[in-house]
């Protein structure tokens, strides 16, 4: 079975840009979150998606969207893009996100901000 | 609000020795612990996790960890560990999100 894959795997914009990351999950995976990694804030949950409907958001400001697609599919897009958005922005999939059963990781996706 | 302390951010260690990865919880309902790791430019791997029954979790590669209820605490140990085993770990609790903490960075020396 094909794990999670996400697309580019790197990226470099300058500030103002904006930029669409891609995530396909596993096969029969319905629910998708989509994590920020930076050295400073480490690990920061995003927002999750089950079914086309965000059912989950933190703490992040509105330039911060996704979506999800009837197939699972997911984006997320960052708008008027700043140089603190420079992370590795991780996308999980699950069979449900019910809060136990695993999540399975992308490699991610590193962007730049320049 | 949940949220989890890993206590140490480096943890250096010589290949065949055993390692502890430390780890606490903050939670008041009912919590579901991982443990993740993180090797370089890949994203995160379950090593194991523990959503109820019997406190000793075995996982992956060798891993296992204990859930102290009293202690507040998920510690991760291996009895023996390889130049492999050198990555980041990341202990988390479930709060239908995942929450993360800090990671420690696992340094395994020949």
């Amino acid at each position: 079975k094909a794990g999670v894959t996400q697309t580019p795997r790197y990226l470099i914009k300058t500030r103002g840009q904006q930029v669409t990351l891609s995530c396909s999950p596993i096969s029969g995976h319905r629910s998708v979150s989509w994590y920020q990694q930076t050295p400073g804030q480490g690990l920061q949950f995003l927002f999750e998606y089950f079914s086309e409907t965000q059912r989950n958001k933190g703490n992040f400001p509105g330039r911060f969207s996704g979506r999800q697609f009837s197939n699972s599919r997911s984006e997320m897009n960052v708008s008027t893009l700043e140089l603190g958005d420079s992370a590795l922005y991780l996308c999980a999939s699950s069979l449900d996100g019910t809060g136990f059963d695993e999540q399975f990781f992308g490699p991610g996706t590193r962007l730049t901000v320049l | 609000a949940q949220s989890v302390t890993q206590l140490d951010s480096q943890v250096p260690v010589f290949e065949e020795a055993p390692v502890e990865l430390r780890c606490n919880y903050s939670s008041s309902v009912s919590v579901y612990l991982f443990w993740y790791v993180q090797y370089p430019n890949q994203g995160l791997q379950l090593l194991l996790k523990y959503l109820s029954g019997s406190t000793l979790v075995k996982g992956i590669n060798g891993f296992e960890a204990e859930f102290n209820k009293s202690q507040t605490s998920f510690h991760l140990r291996k009895p023996s560990v390889h130049i492999s085993d050198t990555a980041e770990y990341f202990c988390a609790v479930s709060d239908r999100k995942l929450i993360f903490g800090t990671g420690t960075r696992l340094q395994v020396f020949p």
